[in-house]
């Protein structure tokens, strides 16, 4: 079985600043792990993945993940935030059944 | 169709009631997942449809709940006899269930239903 533990439940930050929003799994088997963006009132979109290879991945909007085998830790980091970026974050984990566990979600609340 | 569509997009009912929520997938993708979002919390997986083979339901919490999928297109999640508990925004999401993990795990989502029951 896997868990997700995404410890932030909210995160404020001023535009501009960096942000880090945390993750943390358990699992038995080997994982793939992802983060999905939801924007208020929409479907969640996927931000980026880590299937194999390199354990810094990027995706779309500027943000990237770093895989923590030893920490079982995926946490996302962008440099610079934009007000656009306020939104629901969600670390999801998939093992051999394909479906996925998500944490709880981390609200990102970007202010001037 | 360009993504994954949910229908209704909001559903009120009254306790004791039945609903259907629909999910059509993405064209051609096999693989049809429902998840259930309680206001507050992260997604809790419901059923899973691969293909031809038998649905994946370790997810539903109750005898409720069920889901049925035409082939490889739509698909229904069925609550019977609604009750508060089951107030949520219920999303589908579907991939190509191919076999690489890239194909095989990366979900697409749709809008969601929400659901409440008064």
């Amino acid at each position: 079985a896997q868990s997700v533990t995404q410890l932030d439940s909210q995160v404020p930050v001023f535009e501009e600043a960096p942000v880090e929003l945390r993750c943390n799994y358990s699992s038995s088997v080997s994982v793939y792990l992802f983060w999905y963006v939801q924007y208020p009132n929409q479907g969640l979109q996927l931000l980026l993945k880590y299937l194999s290879g390199s354990t810094l991945v990027k995706g779309i909007n500027g943000f990237e993940a770093e895989f923590n085998k030893s920490q079982t830790s995926f946490h996302l980091r962008k440099p610079s935030v934009h007000i656009s970026d306020t939104a629901e974050y969600f670390c999801a984990v998939s093992g051999t059944a394909s479906k996925l566990t998500f944490g709880t979600g981390t609200r990102l609340q970007v202010t001037l | 169709g360009a993504g994954v569509s949910q229908s209704p997009s909001n559903k009120v009912t009254e306790k004791g009631k039945d609903v259907e929520l629909r999910c059509d997938p993405i064209s051609g993708h096999t693989a049809l997942y429902w998840y259930r979002q309680r206001l507050g919390q992260g997604l809790e997986f419901l059923i899973y449809f691969q293909g031809n083979s038998a649905p994946d339901k370790s997810g539903l919490p109750s005898d409720r709940f069920s889901a049925e999928r035409t082939g490889e297109s739509v698909s229904t999640l069925t609550i019977q006899r609604t009750q508060q508990e089951d107030s949520a925004v219920y999303l589908c999401a579907s991939s190509s269930g191919g076999s690489t993990p890239s194909t095989t795990y990366e979900q697409y989502f749709g809008p969601g239903t929400r659901l409440t029951v008064t």
